[in-house]
């Protein structure tokens, strides 16, 4: 069975801090697809990066980077010089590629991350 | 393009009525579902379809039923409104399995 776990419940910064975002993973698949999505304040969820599992390069975007070590099953999501309109909750999510469970999005219970000016 | 297109954002309903919440996507994805949002549970999976007339349940399809009679439309009946049910409901959709998904803008639902 899939699982995504966010250990960190709430996080609170001042601006220009840099944070990590944990997410931990467990899946019998070995393709598998990973996501993080941010839901801010006005309630959309906004798609962010996806990751496949045979492809372990770390990614950055800007202020954003993502390090998705296979060995730890954990994808994790830095943001850099922290700024207020970071303030969301974010998503980390699983998806398999096969088997009975293909199709099916498995979310994390989310991080409320608080970015105070 | 619209996305994917959810109806509508806010509703009260009381114990015991049905109702239909709405999902249209004009991307031609194959896949759809529906979630709801709690606090502190994430989203959680109600039901999916990998295409037009396959169905699937999800983590917590008790209460629920869908169907998907066209590739564009993918509704979401409560049959019986419990307070339980009380969330936010989002619908998703996407090309295909190792896709990012699009979310609607969720809908609200109250039932007292």
């Amino acid at each position: 069975a899939q699982k995504v776990t966010q250990a960190q419940t709430e996080i609170s910064v001042v601006e220009k801090e840099d944070v990590t975002l944990d997410c931990v993973y467990e899946t019998r698949d070995t393709t598998y697809y990973l996501f993080w999505y941010k839901q801010p304040p006005s309630g959309e969820l906004v798609f962010l990066i996806r990751r496949n599992s045979f492809d372990e390069q770390n990614e950055i975007s800007g202020r954003y980077s993502w390090n998705f070590q296979k060995s730890t099953s954990s994808f994790n999501f830095t943001i850099t010089a922290s700024q207020v309109v970071d303030s969301a909750v974010y998503f980390c999510a699983l998806r398999d590629a096969g088997g009975t469970s293909y199709g099916k999005l498995t979310f994390g219970q989310g991080t409320i991350l608080t970015v105070h000016p | 393009n619209a996305g994917v297109t959810q109806t509508p954002k806010f509703q009260v309903l009381k114990t015991g009525q049905s109702m239909t919440l709405q999902c249209a996507q004009d991307m031609n994805h194959e896949y759809m579902s529906w979630y709801r949002q709690d606090p502190g549970m994430g989203l959680r999976l109600i039901h999916y379809s990998v295409g037009a007339g396959i169905t699937d349940q999800g983590e917590v399809p008790n209460g629920y039923n869908v169907s998907r009679s066209t590739t564009e439309d993918f509704p979401l009946r409560l049959l019986s409104a419990a307070p339980s049910q009380t969330s936010v409901y989002f619908c998703a959709s996407s090309y295909r399995r190792g896709r990012e998904a699009f979310f609607g803008q969720g809908t609200r639902l109250t039932v007292v």
